[in-house]
């Protein structure tokens, strides 16, 4: 079954620890991108990969990093995290970013 | 800043009605997509259109794009109970070797029984 996996779906954690949430893909997508969703703001990209080792920043990069070491994955990292990072955090990927995206589940963080 | 922007921000109407969402962006774009989002979990996608297209049809789903307005429309036709959800436009900046896709706000969806 084709699918966008996210994990953990729930984490609640302390500021300044440093977290991964981790995202796969087993469509062979080219294209994947990180957006965090707040209340009246819609989702935001977050990052985005054009490809295996090309990432580059979205709207609000800031306090995030990620790596696209292999083509099916794309990690998020925060290396420190702070509450205004709370958020609800989606995945996704798609054929190029010209194409329909798939989503991940996603993954509700909670920094306190 | 916030490309797509929907409108109305909640709409609320009868089963068998039609719901009308607009979506309006700032700049040059390469297409719009429309994506679909139930309480708390993924996007679904919904629709694509094209820079060159004007309409497009799926379904009871009829979306429009007016790329002289910079606003695209989605409608959907003799509404159900399970349509109620928000809905989101993106868009798709294709330039200078980066592709960077904006979501808007999103429009929640009320249908009534």
């Amino acid at each position: 079954e084709a699918q966008v996996t996210q994990n953990p779906r729930y984490l609640i954690t302390v500021t300044g620890k440093k977290l991964t949430v981790t995202c796969s893909q087993n469509m062979n997508h080219e294209y994947m991108s990180w957006y965090r969703q707040d209340p009246g703001l819609g989702l935001r990209q977050i990052y985005y990969s054009m490809n295996v080792e090309v990432t580059d920043k979205g709207d609000v990069p800031e306090g995030y990093k990620v790596s696209r070491k292999e083509k099916r994955n794309f990690p998020l990292i925060l290396e420190s995290p702070s509450p205004n990072q709370t958020s609800l955090y989606f995945c996704a990927s798609s054929w190029r970013g010209t194409t329909e995206a798939f989503f991940g589940q996603g993954t509700r963080l909670t920094v306190v | 800043s916030q490309q797509g922007e929907e409108d109305p921000q909640a709409l609320s109407i009868q089963e068998g009605e039609n719901a009308t969402m607009n979506c309006s962006y700032k700049t040059s774009i390469n297409n719009l997509q429309w994506y679909r989002q139930n309480s708390g979990r993924g996007l679904v996608h919904l629709i694509l259109i094209r820079s060159n297209e004007r309409e497009k049809h799926s379904g009871r789903l009829r979306v429009t794009l007016d790329t002289s307005k910079k606003s695209s429309s989605l409608l959907i036709t003799a509404s159900r109970a399970a349509d109620t959800a928000s809905y989101f436009c993106a868009t798709l900046m294709n330039s200078g070797g980066y592709q960077k896709v904006t979501f808007g706000i999103g429009t929640k969806l009320q249908v009534i029984p």
